[in-house]
């Protein structure tokens, strides 16, 4: 069935540092993958998000990459900031009848200031 | 436009009661997601609707769940003789348009607990 992976589950970094989270998806006709953010006791909150026609994104300090081939697409965040730590959540389309978004199991990135 | 309006925030219910969780989408908005998050873990999609349809239901139990969303009013997701199991975040979001197209806007969510 449709499936997105994502990994690592937790990722520590001091600030400064650079973080990047990765997924894969089953569905090859997914076409559309977006990354959501979510604070603690918060909603998810879309930050950025690619389409199936590009192969990379960037908005400031954010920046995704999608390879199609491989079904895999990665978060890179730079230069991070305290503010920056919270749990990050993948998701790919699930059906490209239905449109429904699969997501990741969430990453949670801690900021070490 | 105030977003997507889910209530209540919290709710509590025993064992074998039922649980309406309501959610109004973005104003202009005609697609509904229902999604549920356990404590610590991703958000699972349960229900898509449109405006007094059904489109996809293939992640919501077959049996205690239900969801609607009619013509005039709030969509609504229905949790009959709840379980401690079903203790979770309920997650609403809409979309203007197919949200391949369009954002998906999530409201803050209903947080359900099963004494």
């Amino acid at each position: 069935g449709e499936n997105v992976e994502q990994h690592p589950s937790t990722l520590s970094v001091q600030e400064g540092d650079s973080a990047v989270i990765k997924c894969t998806y089953s569905d090859s006709a997914s076409n559309y993958f977006p990354w959501y953010k979510q604070e603690l006791g918060k909603r998810p909150q879309l930050i950025i998000d690619i389409r199936s026609n590009v192969g990379e994104k960037k908005d400031q300090r954010i920046a995704v990459t999608l390879n199609k081939t491989a079904k895999h697409f990665s978060l890179h965040i730079t230069e991070t900031q305290p503010e920056d730590s919270a749990v990050y959540f993948c998701a790919a389309i699930g059906s490209s009848n239905t449109g429904k978004l699969i997501f990741g199991q969430g990453t949670t990135l801690q900021v070490k200031p | 436009n105030a977003g997507v309006m889910q209530n209540p925030r919290h709710l509590v219910r025993r064992r074998g009661q039922e649980a309406r969780l309501r959610c109004s989408p973005m104003k202009g908005h005609s697609h509904v997601y229902w999604y549920r998050q356990l404590p610590e873990e991703g958000l699972k999609f349960m229900v898509y609707l449109q405006k007094e349809n059904i489109i996809d239901e293939s992640g919501m139990p077959k049996e205690r769940f239900s969801a609607e969303f009619p013509k005039e009013g709030p969509s609504i997701l229905r949790i009959q003789q709840v379980v401690r199991g079903d203790s979770a975040a309920y997650f609403c979001a809409s979309s203007g348009l197919a949200v391949n197209t369009g954002e998906l806007f999530f409201g803050e969510g209903s947080r359900l607990t099963v004494l």
